[in-house]
């Protein structure tokens, strides 16, 4: 089945520990997003790739960031993770382009817990 | 004002009932909106989207759109205890660039299906 992977599903990395998270897509969709969701809040986009163009948001921390090495693979990099970092962090693929949002596919989440 | 504005509960209802899930945004040139349903520790599912005015029912589940109101509302027929989870309202950030895919998502209500 077509569908989107997220490893590990549960992380757990030092203070200050650089730590990847990963995500792959049999969708072939030519968009991926990570999102950051902290308990009963609304997920938080961090940044995108359209296609090869990667997209920033304005107020993601520069401690993290993203590679996307080809249609099929993003990677979330947090370089020096700190308590606050603690989140579920959500990868999703989207197909855009064709004039109509068709919303995303969401992997089952990376719980990263930061001790 | 928050984009996507939801109450976010716990609402709770007895099995058999109608649930009634409401959703406010601000960016007036939002064209696509979705709910995703979110179990306990689980990712979003998309359970519904909606583009134009009106209602569209899948199932149980009619999804009703105001966009002179900027409202959209989600309701779930014949309530089941399967059914409890966080419904997250997501919709598309309304600039017509790079950004289009992008979904802003309400924090979510808590629904809890009573037996």
């Amino acid at each position: 089945d077509a569908m989107v992977i997220q490893n590990p599903r549960y992380q757990v990395t030092q203070f200050g520990k650089p730590v990847t998270l990963s995500c792959s897509q049999t969708l072939n969709h030519n968009v991926m997003y990570w999102y950051q969701q902290k308990s009963s809040q609304a997920p938080k986009l961090l940044f995108h790739y359209y296609d090869k163009d990667f997209n920033n948001e304005a107020d993601t921390p520069d401690n993290f960031q993203s590679r996307r090495p080809n249609t099929s693979f993003c990677f979330l990099d947090i370089r020096s993770p700190g308590l606050g970092d603690a989140a579920m962090y959500l990868c999703a693929t989207s197909r855009a382009g064709t004039g109509i949002n068709y919303g995303y596919t969401f992997g089952s989440g990376t719980r990263l817990t930061v001790v | 004002q928050k984009e996507v504005e939801q109450n976010s509960g716990p609402l709770s209802v007895p099995e058999g009932a109608i649930a009634s899930l409401n959703c406010t945004y601000s960016d007036r040139v939002s064209q696509s909106f979705f709910w995703y349903r979110q179990y306990s520790g689980k990712s979003p599912e998309l359970i519904m989207s909606i583009y134009s005015n009106g209602d569209k029912e899948d199932g149980r589940f009619t999804a009703q759109l105001n966009k002179a109101s900027q409202y959209v509302s989600l309701l779930i027929r014949d309530s089941q205890p399967s059914d409890s989870a966080t419904y997250l309202c997501a919709v598309n950030k309304g600039d017509y660039g790079g950004s289009q895919g992008n979904l802003i998502f309400g924090k979510g209500t808590k629904l809890s299906v009573k037996p």
